[in-house]
């Protein structure tokens, strides 16, 4: 089946620092990927779609100059959580949509800002 | 798209059937009902999805009333490792035109006992 994968899968950073996530699409590609964030014994919020060669689409209440998303391939998307503090502390989660519009995630990114 | 709504969380013994109900009473006509699971610490994986017949797959059974107001999901045999949370989600088919969002709701939270 379509596998996509997640770079890192833990990061730890300080405060202040900008962390890049990688969101890949291993054996197909995608035309649009979508980035999820969760919180502890929540359910998985989406933040953004992302679409190859255009500009992401935000929803509403996330801040796009925090949250950079850049879909620059038709198998690679980045999130960039940028100046980064605790409260953006969280497991962030990519999909990408594949044939047929299936939709295939990946397995996460936690994220822990000292 | 429709709103659902499942327990917060069921108990099934291992070995038994796992039967997760979703009830969607606003479900338009051209809406499916997807199924996905989340494992503790994983990305969404998908289970199975229907628009009004029963559908059954390797990992699972997509029962649908006849007036399409609600759904239950069977796990024919429910092992340890079928514990997670369940999310029962309303609507378009996400086909290959169709680059639309899914939302999650809070799901129901599956615990196979032994």
């Amino acid at each position: 089946g379509a596998v996509v994968s997640q770079h890192p899968s833990r990061v730890i950073c300080k405060s202040g620092t900008s962390v890049k996530i990688e969101c890949r699409s291993l054996d197909f590609q995608a035309t649009t990927m979508f980035w999820y964030r969760q919180f502890p014994k929540q359910s998985l919020m989406l933040m953004a779609t992302s679409n190859e060669g255009s500009k992401a689409t935000y929803e509403q209440g996330v801040e796009k100059d925090k949250f950079l998303i850049n879909h620059a391939s038709l198998t690679l998307s980045t999130l960039t959580v940028t100046s980064a503090h605790p409260e953006d502390s969280s497991f962030y989660i990519c999909s990408a949509r594949g044939g047929g519009g299936a939709r295939y995630f990946g397995p996460g990114t936690r994220l822990t800002v000292l | 798209d429709a709103k659902t709504t499942q327990p917060t969380s069921m108990d099934c013994a291992e070995g038994r059937a796992a039967n997760l109900p979703c009830n969607h009473s606003t479900i338009s006509g051209n809406e499916y009902v997807y199924w996905y699971r989340q494992i503790h610490s994983q990305g969404p994986q998908y289970i199975i999805h229907g628009l009004k017949n029963n559908e059954t797959n390797e990992m699972a059974s997509l029962i649908i009333t006849e007036d399409r107001k609600s759904s239950t999901l069977i796990l024919p045999h429910a092992t340890l490792r079928d514990t997670a949370v369940y999310y029962c989600i309303v609507r378009v088919a996400l086909g290959s035109s169709n680059t639309g969002k899914l939302i999650f709701g809070q799901g129901t939270t599956l615990q196979v006992k032994p």
